[in-house]
């Protein structure tokens, strides 16, 4: 069965510092991974993905994601942050077994990222 | 959230009243989904559909019931049978199979609200 865990329900960082919020999964198979992040009342927007190929990915909005097999790790990364990168944030594995689960997305519960000024 | 609509943004429901939350997409997307926020539990599937006509129960479908009779509509009923229906409802769709398709785009939302 596929599922993801984010282990911090928080994370604080001071602007300008760099800022990892932390994914790890477990599927079957090989991975596809999501990010997306949340603003209050709002729907989830999309961030980046990793399908195959590098294991670094590059977003939006300067968002970076490392996939590491070995630690079965898919960390989102940001160099600077900034204080509008204040968002709650989702990592999510998507199902690629066969049949009528095919195509959906397993999330974890959420980080709550807060950069402060 | 461009290309996804949900109506409306906040709905009141009466204890015993079924209400329908409306989501529409205009992306051509043949896979569309409803999760259920609430906080600190991240997103649960409540339903989904990969094509018309055809819907499957996500983890926690009880209470709830969907149709899918085209392809740019997916209304989720939250029926009296759901007693705890209180949460952010989030409507997503995606292009459907294939390695480069799968990437779910979400709506805005629709707070529901216990009166």
């Amino acid at each position: 069965a596929q599922s993801v865990a984010q282990p911090e329900d928080q994370v604080n960082v001071a602007e300008g510092n760099p800022l990892t919020v932390k994914c790890t999964y477990s599927v079957s198979g090989n991975p596809y991974l999501f990010w997306y992040v949340q603003y209050p009342n709002r729907g989830l927007q999309f961030l980046l993905k990793y399908i195959t190929g590098d294991n670094l990915v590059k977003g939006s909005y300067g968002f970076e994601a490392e996939f590491n097999k070995s630690q079965t790790s898919f960390h989102l990364k940001k160099p600077s942050a900034l204080v509008s990168d204040s968002a709650l944030y989702f990592c999510a594995v998507r199902d690629m077994g066969g049949g009528s689960t095919l195509g959906r997305l397993y999330f974890g519960r959420g980080t709550q990222l807060t950069v402060w000024p | 959230d461009g290309g996804i609509t949900q109506s409306p943004k906040y709905l009141f429901r009466k204890e015993g009243q079924n209400v329908t939350l409306s989501c529409e997409q205009n992306l051509n997307h043949d896979a569309m989904y409803w999760y259920r926020q609430d906080p600190g539990q991240g997103l649960r599937l409540i339903y989904y559909s990969q094509i018309v006509n055809d819907f499957q129960k996500g983890d926690i479908a009880e209470g709830y019931s969907v149709s899918r009779e085209k392809k740019e509509s997916f209304p989720l009923t939250v029926t009296s049978a759901q007693k705890n229906p209180t949460a952010f409802y989030l409507c997503a769709s995606s292009r459907g199979e294939g390695p480069l398709q799968e990437t779910q785009y979400f709506g805005p939302g629709t707070r529901l609200l216990v009166l």
